[in-house]
């Protein structure tokens, strides 16, 4: 079945820099992909979905990118925040009909 | 704030022991999922449904784990004989669509089963 792995685990930058988190994942006809916040005592919230056809995918403050070659799928904060810090987590559904697997998510921390 | 509602919170049970957890899913959602969430933060796909249909489930769900959505009701996931490799983070989730691979799914905030 779908294996997704998530890196890196921790993440801590100052605030303005750059965050990037990257999901790769095994089965080449996944072709939902989403990203979840979770603030602290908080639930898992959608960032962002993306669809297989969709390369470049940009939120406010963010850029998620799909490479469906690698398969690999990237998320990057651009100017991040204090606001920021949460944890993050990927998921890849490998068809239409199954339930999306997650990363194992990445804790950000953004100092001020 | 999430419209997932899971009770309880937190859960401890002893070795052997039933646990049973409940979730109300968002108003209009038919589909529910159940995830198990360790302590390294895998996440683990246990079961998911159309309204009171099981879609799919994993092979630990089928032996000591049974869950059910019944009509009116709030769904549940039941352990039948906890064992201390169970302890985690069990979230319930909900969606919109069917085909519940490609919609947002909308988590509660899980139950924290802790088994002695």
């Amino acid at each position: 079945g779908e294996q997704v792995e998530q890196r890196p685990p921790h993440l801590s930058v100052r605030e303005g820099d750059s965050a990037v988190i990257t999901c790769t994942y095994t089965d080449p006809n996944s072709y939902y992909f989403f990203w979840y916040k979770q603030e602290p005592g908080a639930s898992l919230q959608l960032l962002m979905k993306v669809f297989s056809s969709t390369e470049i995918n940009e939120g406010q403050g963010f850029t998620v990118l799909l490479n469906k070659k690698d398969k690999r799928l990237s998320l990057n904060l651009t100017a991040a925040h204090p606001g920021d810090s949460a944890a993050y987590f990927c998921a890849v559904t490998p068809n239409n009909n199954n339930a999306p697997r997650f990363g194992a998510g990445t804790k950000l921390t953004v100092k001020p | 704030n999430s419209k997932v509602i899971q009770t309880p919170r937190y859960l401890v049970k002893g070795q052997g022991q039933k646990a049973k957890m409940r979730c109300i899913p968002e108003k209009g959602h038919p589909v529910v999922f159940w995830y198990q969430q360790n302590k390294n933060n895998e996440f683990k796909f246990l079961i998911n449904f159309q309204n009171q249909e099981v879609l799919q489930q994993i092979d630990m769900t089928e032996k000591r784990f049974s869950a059910e959505c019944p009509s009116n009701s709030p769904c549940s996931l039941e352990i039948q004989s906890s064992e201390a490799g169970d302890s985690a983070l069990y979230l319930c989730a909900s969606s919109l669509s069917v085909l519940g691979g490609r919609d947002t799914l909308y988590f509660g905030a899980g139950t924290r089963l802790s088994v002695l």
